[in-house]
């Protein structure tokens, strides 16, 4: 069983909508979480991070964790064609970053 | 601002050859980490290094090594190649900040795409 979940997807959504994507953890010695995006050919951008249980906004999107239930989730709102790319969880415990799978979301115009 | 530099984008190899891969962190990041993503996978970390010195070591093979010089640039290095060595290569950079919480943030590159033929 790999440390961190994430479904795959592929997810496709209107323009508009409101996107929720989801990882699952095992590993209690991560403290801290980030979500990547990463466009087809290219390195993963830093999106958002944070380190303590509850809601994290920035702009159009929110990160939430729960550490008692090992659950992380990023919410974007208002969604953009833009924001089609590749979603990946990253967690780590002080150094290494160990990713989800990443989940493809497409928002359709 | 400036990013992660890393070179060649593009590198293509042959079985049993040697490459090496190069990353120019952000200017005044002081940690760098190596990264390999197989195709539509995520990205596994290999190695890292902070202030010249290797920090963790992740499931980097026996094949490959790697490096953190003065001017904290780092080379992976690359032999006896497989066809399985085919990946994009992240490096990522980060500023190491003493003291609770640690948090580094990791600002990635634009990754080398490696091709074994």
């Amino acid at each position: 069983q790999k440390e961190v979940e994430q479904d795959p997807g592929p997810l496709s959504v209107p323009e508009g909508a409101i996107v929720s994507l989801n990882c699952t953890y095992s590993n209690s010695a991560f403290q801290y979480f980030m979500w990547y995006r990463q466009y087809s050919r290219k390195g993963p951008e830093l999106l958002m991070y944070t380190y303590s249980s509850g809601n994290k906004e920035d702009g159009r999107f929110t990160a939430q964790v729960d550490k008692s239930s090992k659950y992380i989730s990023l919410f974007i709102r208002d969604s953009q064609p833009s924001d089609s790319a590749t979603y990946l969880c990253a967690m780590s415990g002080n150094e290494k970053l160990t990713f989800g799978t990443g989940t493809r979301l497409t928002i359709i115009p | 601002a400036a990013g992660v530099i890393q070179s060649p984008r593009h590198l293509i190899k042959e079985k049993r050859e040697t490459a090496t891969l190069k990353c120019y962190p952000i200017p005044r990041h002081d940690t760098v980490y190596w990264y390999q993503q197989g195709p539509g996978q995520d990205p596994q970390f290999l190695i890292s290094f902070y202030e010249k010195m290797q920090s963790d070591k992740g499931s980097i093979p026996d094949r490959f090594s790697a490096q953190q010089f003065s001017d904290y640039h780092s080379e992976l290095n690359m032999s006896s190649l497989e066809l399985g060595d085919s990946a994009l290569y992240f490096c990522a950079s980060s500023f190491r900040v003493a003291g609770p919480p640690i948090l580094e943030t990791q600002y990635f590159g634009p990754g080398t795409r490696l091709l074994v033929l």
